[in-house]
Parts: C-alpha cells; structure tokens; sequence
C-alpha cells in the first residue's frame, strides 16, 4: 500500500523567512496530494492540493511543488507571519481509491517573532 | 451552515470497557472516515465507509468496529477498550467521486485507564 514520509518532523523559522516541508511517496498511482493545517485543539484543514497532471500550484504566500518521477512533493510557506504556527500534513491519495488518503506524519512549524 | 460534529470531545474510561464516539455530518457527503492522531504517527485511517450500509477496514482496524444506517453518521466503537486506544479520535466527511477535499470533525480525546 501507499507510505508517505514527511520531514522534518520539527521546523522553526524567523518571522517573515521563507519554510519548506518535504513529502514522498510510493505508490506511483496516486495523483492528488493534499496539505492540510491543524491549529492547536481543531481538527485538520485543507489549505492547498495539487494534482499529478500540474507540477505547482500556488495560492497567495503558499505553493506546492510536485515531481512525479521522483515521487516527491513539497509544501513552501513565504514571507511568514505568526498565524502560519501549526502542524502541517502532507498526503497522497487515487481516485480510484474514492478518497481514501494516507497522511504523513506531520511538521511542527514554529514562527520566531 | 453544514458541519461535522464529534461526541463526546473528551471521555476517560476503564481498561475493557466498550466506548463509542459519535460523529454527525450535515454536508450530506457519502464518504466518511475515522482516523486517530498519535505523536510521531500522524493520521492513521481506521475504518471508512463509501455509503449507507458500507463499511471498510483502514490500516488500524483491530479492536474498531463502524456502522453506517444513514448518511449523516458514522460511529466508531471500541468494543474492549485498551491502555494502547488512548488517542485523539478525528472523523472526517467528503463528497463521491474521486480523491478530494475531506472536512474534518474537531476531535475527540480518550483517554483508557
């Protein structure tokens, strides 16, 4: 089955640099991948997707990269602000699995003021 | 506004005990999940289900059972609680038809004695 790997597991940055997260999977037939938030005491949330037939996606400060032939997608926050302190996860999924998705295990962002 | 609610958010009980948490969607959506949250682990699927009177096993089902007799709910029973089930449970919601958004539940934290 599909196992997706996440680092780093921690990860602190000055308020207004630059953070990157880094996932791979192994299942070459997955092709959507997800990146949900999780503020403290609340459930997930998605805050941006990307499909394997686009290589980025960007949405205001966060963008997501995808390389297929590597099996490696990564997560990058800019210019960032206090609010963006959270769990981060990273996720790959099929659609012929009807939207099952297996998670990594998670990067604690810090934001240093 | 449709939402996804969980019951209770917190529940301690004894070593053997059977459990069941509640989760309660409004958003109509066909696809729900149960996953628990463990430090270093992530989200871990325990059962879903596609539809009313569908269920599946995820990849940590032993000691979990599901039932599904109408759209809006889907409980997750623990039927001999142990000290090893002691986690933060999330339910999560999404529509048919491919791999796509999943609207998460605000958590239920147990705690087995």
């Amino acid at each position: 089955g599909e196992n997706v790997e996440q680092h780093p597991s921690t990860l602190s940055v000055q308020e207004g640099d630059s953070a990157v997260i880094k996932c791979t999977y192994s299942d070459s037939a997955s092709n959507y991948f997800p990146w949900y938030k999780q503020e403290l005491g609340k459930g997930p949330q998605l805050i941006i997707d990307i499909r394997s037939n686009v290589g980025e996606k960007k949405d205001q400060r966060i963008a997501v990269t995808l390389n297929k032939t590597a099996k490696h997608f990564s997560l990058h926050i800019t210019e960032t602000q206090p609010e963006d302190s959270a769990v981060y996860f990273c996720a790959a999924s099929k659609d012929s699995s009807a939207s099952k998705i297996i998670f990594g295990s998670g990067t604690r962002l810090s934001i240093r003021p | 506004d449709a939402e996804i609610t969980q019951s209770p958010r917190h529940k301690i009980t004894e070593t053997g005990r059977q459990v069941t948490l509640a989760c309660h969607q409004t958003w109509n959506h066909n696809n729900m999940f149960w996953y628990r949250q463990d430090l270093g682990h992530g989200l871990r699927l325990i059962h879903y289900s596609y539809g009313v009177q569908d269920t599946n096993k995820g990849e940590v089902s032993d000691g979990y059972s599901v039932s599904r007799s109408n759209t809006e709910d889907l409980p997750l029973t623990l039927e001999s609680a142990a000290s090893s089930q002691t986690s933060v449970y999330f339910c999560a919601s999404s529509t048919s038809g491919g791999a796509g958004e999943q609207y998460f539940g605000p958590g239920t934290r147990l705690t087995v004695t």
